[in-house]
């Protein structure tokens, strides 16, 4: 089974900040990897699939980069409602499996 | 409006049974792979089960490998997830997803772009 490890585990900012999340796999992936963002009680939201390309509807601050093992969530300028949980996930292959999450608090 | 709404859920002892269901509206759902998620209690994302667009290609996770059934009916646009011989570790919010694709392939790209709300699930005497 291929490992996501996702960094960090939670991170504080504020309104405005620069947020950077990190996933790495544990072997190459190539460009097959998504992010998610879950708010408390509510279901999972993709915002990011193949690794970059923006799902309708969300906010252009966010952006995903990366290939092979490594991939970055970056949101630029954080809003009140980015204040949530993100998960990545590779779909290379069977069983898909998630990072274990970043929890973006108020600082 | 693209929608998931899973059903089923509830409490079930040790060694028992629970069938869980997933009705789809707003979509073609014959044409799209569907997946089962599952979140334990404070806890993170636990990919289940995955079922082809003709129902002939399912994939499962190895801890629930035969106990859990993913299967579907075109004709009620319903998802189902059989769940035998459950254990306490099996307690979780169950979500059912829908997938880009119609079936799951190296290179093909797969995500889960519509998620149900959930349906909890849990494991006690």
């Amino acid at each position: 089974d291929i490992q996501m490890t996702q960094s960090p585990s939670s991170l504080s900012a504020s309104v405005g900040d620069r947020v950077t999340i990190t996933c790495r796999a544990s072997q190459n992936i190539g460009t097959y990897f998504n992010w998610y963002q879950q708010k408390p009680g509510r279901a999972p939201k993709l915002l990011i699939s193949t690794t970059s390309f923006l799902q309708n509807g969300v906010p252009s601050r966010f952006s995903g980069t990366g290939s092979g093992t490594d991939f970055t969530l970056t949101i630029t300028s954080l809003q009140p409602e980015d204040f949530a949980t993100y998960f990545c996930q590779q779909s290379f292959s069977i069983p898909l499996t998630f990072g274990g999450g970043t929890k973006v608090e108020v600082k | 409006q693209v929608q998931l709404v899973e059903s089923g859920g509830g409490v079930v002892q040790p060694g028992g049974s629970l069938r869980l269901s997933c009705a789809a509206s707003g979509f073609t759902f014959s044409d799209f792979g569907i997946h089962w998620v599952r979140q334990g209690p404070g806890k993170g994302l636990e990919w289940v089960a995955f079922i082809g667009y003709d129902g002939r290609n399912k994939y499962y996770g190895d801890s629930v490998k035969g106990r859990f059934t993913i299967s579907r009916d075109d004709s009620r646009n319903t998802l189902y997830l059989q769940l035998n011989s459950v254990r306490p570790e099996d307690t979780a919010v169950y979500y059912c997803a829908k997938d880009f694709r119609r079936y799951f392939g190296s290179g093909t790209g797969n995500a889960l772009d519509i998620w149900g709300r959930g349906t909890l699930v849990t494991v006690s005497s």
